[in-house]
């Protein structure tokens, strides 16, 4: 099956420095990918829609400077928390689209907490 | 827009006792329909999905059926475990759009 990876699983850092999370397709190749944001026993919140080899697409209210993605490559989509502050703390959880299945699969998640 | 709505919770049950999680669905079109599980501090696992009317997922003893005239998505199981204890969550993706739109999240407790 379609495996979806995110590293780290989880860090801490300090108030002000930036974090970046990876997201790998393992065994496909996705030219989509989604991130998204988990509170504690709350659902997921879609942030955006990364697309390889361009920009990526914010939901509304999402800071754009604040969280930014790359889509380098059909198999690594990157996060980076700039800046990052107490209120940024939580699950952030990527996925990988397979249209021909219709499905996404989603990484492990990364917990991040910031001091 | 597209939305999910599922049955609030928590949800506690004994073990072997039979479980229901309501879930309902407004989309335009014909959407795929998802049910996730989240066990504690990990990501989604994909449970059982239905990609069209009528259709019936199934897997580890859970089941939904695609219900269209009702805008559906139930997602049942006979007898629960306490290893069936997790977040579900209820989701839908459109086939032109593929975002998920995910529910509230329901979540189950089996005591033994």
């Amino acid at each position: 099956g379609a495996v979806v990876s995110q590293h780290p699983s989880w860090v801490i850092c300090k108030s002000g420095t930036s974090v970046k999370i990876e997201c790998r397709s393992l065994d496909f190749q996705a030219t989509t990918m989604f991130w998204y944001r988990q509170f504690p026993k709350q659902s997921l919140m879609l942030m955006a829609t990364s697309n390889e080899g361009s920009k990526a697409t914010y939901e509304q209210g999402v800071e754009k400077d604040k969280f930014l993605i790359n889509h380098a490559s059909l198999t690594l989509s990157t996060l980076t928390v700039t800046s990052a502050h107490p209120e940024d703390s939580s699950f952030y959880i990527c996925s990988a689209i397979v249209y021909k299945y219709n499905e996404q699969f989603f990484g492990p998640g990364t917990r991040l907490t910031v001091l | 827009g597209n939305s999910v709505t599922q049955m609030e919770g928590p949800v506690t049950l004994s073990e072997e006792a039979f479980l229901t999680i309501n879930c309902t669905y407004t989309a335009t079109g014909y959407p795929s329909l998802f049910w996730y599980v989240q066990y504690p501090g990990e990501g989604l696992q994909l449970l059982l999905k239905a990609t069209k009317a009528d259709d019936k997922g199934s897997n580890k003893g859970f089941e939904a059926t695609y219900r269209k005239e009702t805008t559906s998505f139930h997602l049942e199981k006979g007898s629960v475990q306490v290893s069936d204890s997790a977040v579900y969550f209820c989701a839908l993706v459109h086939t032109n759009a593929g975002k998920s739109t995910f529910g509230d999240g329901t979540t189950l407790t089996v005591k033994p």
